[in-house]
C-alpha cells in the first residue's frame, strides 16, 4: 500500500540555523499539504500545496517558512531562522480528491 | 469559528465494551468529518469519514454518528480492544478556500484495558 514517507525522523538543530523537511508523497496525489504538533497537543495545519503553488497558508507559516515541491515528486518544507517554539512533529500529508489526507509518519523537530 | 471541540480529553474503556468520542463544530461550511487514529511516534491515521448528508456511516467496529443540526459527530468503537488504545482526534474541513485543510480537535486518548 502506498505511503507518504517522511526524512528526516529527528532533526536536532540550533536557534537560528535553517532546516529542511522532506516529503515524498504518495505518487498519483496532487494535494500536499504540512502540519504540525506540539508535543501532547493537536494537530495545527501549516499550508495547503497545489498546482505548484501554495492554495492556503495559517498565520503559523510566516516568512520564516517556505515550501517547495523541487523534483515532481519530493515536497519540502524550510524553516529559515528556527527558533525554540518551532520544535513539535511535523507531518507531510497527501491527498488525491483532496479530502482523504493521508500522514507520513512525521519528522520530530528539536531546536536547542 | 474555525473550532472543533472534542470530549472527552481521556477514556478508559473495559475491554469488549463501547468507546464513544465527541465532537461539536461552529463552522457551517465544513462538509468533510473525518476520524484520525493516532499511536505514540506515528503519525495520524485516516479510520473513517462521513460527509454531511448521511447520519451514520459504519465501517467494522467503527461508526461515526453525525447529527447536523446540533453541528455534532461522535465516534463509536464497538467492543473494544486493548489495541484500540491510541489517540483519536476528530477533524473537519470544507472545500470553500480551495485547500481543504483539515481542523482538528484536541484529541481524546482512549485506554483500553483488558
Amino acid at each position: 500500500e502506498p505511503e507518504v514517507t517522511q526524512t528526516p525522523s529527528h532533526q536536532v538543530t540550533q536557534m537560528g540555523q535553517e532546516v529542511i523537511l522532506r516529503c515524498v508523497p504518495i505518487s498519483n496525489h496532487l494535494y500536499f499539504y504540512w502540519y504540525r504538533q506540539i508535543l501532547g497537543q493537536k494537530v495545527e495545519f501549516l499550508v495547503s500545496f497545489y498546482n505548484n503553488e501554495i492554495s492556503e497558508k495559517s498565520e503559523i507559516f510566516d516568512d520564516q517558512f517556505s515550501v517547495e515541491r523541487p523534483d515532481g515528486s519530493n515536497f519540502t518544507l524550510k524553516i529559515r531562522s528556527t527558533k525554540l517554539e518551532d520544535s513539535a512533529m511535523y507531518f507531510c500529508a497527501s491527498s488525491a480528491l483532496a479530502y482523504e489526507q493521508y500522514f507520513g509518519p512525521g519528522t520530530r523537530l528539536t531546536v536547542t | 469559528q474555525q473550532q472543533v471541540k472534542q470530549s472527552p480529553q481521556s477514556l478508559i474503556v473495559q475491554k469488549g465494551g463501547i468507546s464513544i468520542i465527541n465532537c461539536a463544530y461552529e463552522n457551517t461550511a465544513f462538509d468533510y468529518f473525518p476520524w484520525y487514529q493516532q499511536f505514540p511516534g506515528k503519525g495520524p491515521a485516516l479510520l473513517i469519514a462521513i460527509r454531511p448528508d448521511v447520519s451514520e456511516k459504519k465501517e467494522g467496529r467503527f461508526t461515526i454518528s453525525f447529527n447536523k443540526s446540533a453541528k455534532q459527530f461522535s465516534l463509536h468503537i464497538m467492543d473494544s480492544q486493548p489495541g484500540d488504545s491510541a489517540t483519536y482526534f476528530c477533524a473537519a474541513s470544507y472545500s470553500g478556500a480551495g485547500s481543504y485543510q483539515l481542523t482538528f480537535g484536541k484529541g481524546t486518548k482512549l485506554s483500553v484495558i483488558p
